[in-house]
């Protein structure tokens, strides 16, 4: 079954630290995966997905994220936090396995707080 | 803004009331879904529309009732809720979906439902 772990309710880092905001996942087949983030009484943004190719993935407003096949996982991560980073994170999962309708299965969130 | 607009931004109901909400993008898109998000839950797929049919739709109670009359359009119609129902109900888009593919879905800003 496909499944994803967002091990940290809330996260909380000084501006201008780097940032990681954790992320595993389980699935049958190759992972498609993706972050958003939510900012409050807002929808959710794309951040940025991996597919295929390079581990390193590059995304909105300085983000990234790497993707390791041997320990399925997909840390979000920033060189430098700004306050503005404050919101809501969440981890995505599709199921490249046939058998599958092809639908995103996301992490319950993590609460990055960034403060001045 | 992502090209996802949702109305109401804010709905209050009582349990006997009928209600609706609107979804619309202005992407080209041809897959629709409503999801629902919850406090402290992970977001729940409820619905997904790809080319106007209904693919997927996740044991959602009878009293929520999905409308998707063209790929551009998708209404959620709501009836005898209970308080649980209480929630953030979001809307999102996408290429289009199936279980190869590998398409961003683009969220509106969703709809926040008080049942009283």
């Amino acid at each position: 079954a496909q499944s994803v772990a967002q091990p940290e309710d809330q996260v909380n880092v000084a501006e201008g630290n780097p940032l990681t905001v954790k992320c595993t996942y389980s699935v049958s087949g190759n992972p498609y995966l993706f972050w958003y983030v939510q900012y409050p009484n807002r929808g959710l943004q794309f951040l940025l997905k991996y597919i295929t190719g390079d581990n390193l993935v590059k995304g909105s407003y300085g983000f990234e994220a790497e993707f390791n096949k041997s320990q399925t996982s997909f840390h979000l991560k920033k060189p430098s936090a700004l306050v503005s980073d404050s919101a809501l994170y969440f981890c995505a999962v599709r199921d490249s396995f046939s058998g599958n309708t092809g639908k995103l299965i996301f992490g319950q969130g993590t609460t990055l707080q960034v403060k001045p | 803004e992502t090209g996802v607009t949702q109305t109401p931004r804010h709905l209050v109901m009582g349990m006997t009331n009928k209600k609706s909400l609107k979804c619309e993008q202005h992407l080209g898109h041809n897959a629709m879904y409503w999801y629902k998000q919850s406090a402290k839950k992970p977001l729940e797929l409820m619905f997904v529309y790809n080319f106007k049919e209904q693919t997927e739709n996740n044991s959602v109670p009878s009293r929520f009732s999905p409308e998707c009359p063209n790929s551009s359009h998708l209404f959620l119609h709501l009836h005898t809720l209970q308080p649980e129902d209480s929630a953030l109900y979001l809307c999102a888009s996408s290429p289009r979906q199936g279980p190869i593919s590998t398409d961003t879905q683009y969220f509106g800003p969703g709809t926040r439902l008080t049942v009283l």
